[in-house]
């Protein structure tokens, strides 16, 4: 199994709601990672967990807490967000020892529109 | 501050002949540089990737090319297929010792044309 896989493919929700993003992977791979992109801008860095630690926090707003059960899942959980929210949120893992032979694995991403 | 930036959106080809996007750095802390094809609403698709160490790397139609006193690096496609025509963006990986992450770039459109 050489995926990421991401659920929902699709999620609107209200500003007033709480809801979750997940992604599950099967590499064996130790780190894993929370993107945002939104139209035409690169992806851009949100949270990175190593050996199920939260090592990095890119200045996230509270409203996005991220959580890693266990080595394989990763959860984004979503509260009280704003418009200016809706974009495509990646996940993406890897191996994350020195060498970088194969890169970060992404997900399809979940296309998150906020009303 | 962007980091690694891709100073041209958009790029077209002819089918057939050589594509070449560019991108520049300028984090020398970088010990990575990678590259991703990315389509509207999908993840990005690594291509190839090289360590700071070396200057080319090949795989199959892709060549890469780091250049480090000149904080550039460059992707080669020959010969360039219609089904290349995506959004490439360059990326490149910071490693604290505890956790790495990647930063992209700006990202180049390219089209392949018949």
């Amino acid at each position: 199994d050489t995926e990421v896989t991401q659920t929902p493919k699709h999620l609107v929700m209200g500003m007033t709601n709480k809801k979750s993003l997940k992604c599950e992977q099967h590499m064996g791979h130790r780190a894993m990672y929370w993107y945002k992109q939104k139209a035409k801008k690169p992806p851009e860095l949100m949270f990175v967990y190593s050996y199920e630690k939260l090592s990095i926090n890119e200045s996230v707003p509270s409203r996005f807490s991220p959580e890693c059960p266990n080595s394989s899942l990763l959860n984004l959980h979503l509260h009280a967000l704003q418009p200016e929210d809706s974009a495509l949120y990646l996940c993406a893992s890897s191996q994350d020892g020195p060498g970088l032979t194969y890169g970060y694995t992404f997900g399809s991403g979940t296309r998150l529109t906020v009303v | 501050d962007q980091q690694v930036k891709q100073n041209s959106p958009s790029l077209s080809v002819q089918e057939g002949r050589i594509s070449i996007l560019n991108c520049d750095y300028t984090n020398s802390m970088f010990d990575y540089f990678l590259w991703y094809k990315k389509y509207p609403a999908e993840g990005p698709t690594f291509l190839i990737s090289i360590s700071s160490i070396k200057d080319k790397n090949e795989d199959g139609r892709f060549t890469v090319f780091l250049n480090k006193s000149a904080k550039h690096l460059s992707l080669h496609i020959v010969p360039s297929q219609p089904g290349d025509s995506a959004v490439y963006f360059c990326a490149a990986r910071t490693n604290t010792g505890t956790a790495s992450k990647l930063t992209f770039g700006t990202g180049t459109r390219l089209q392949v044309t018949l």
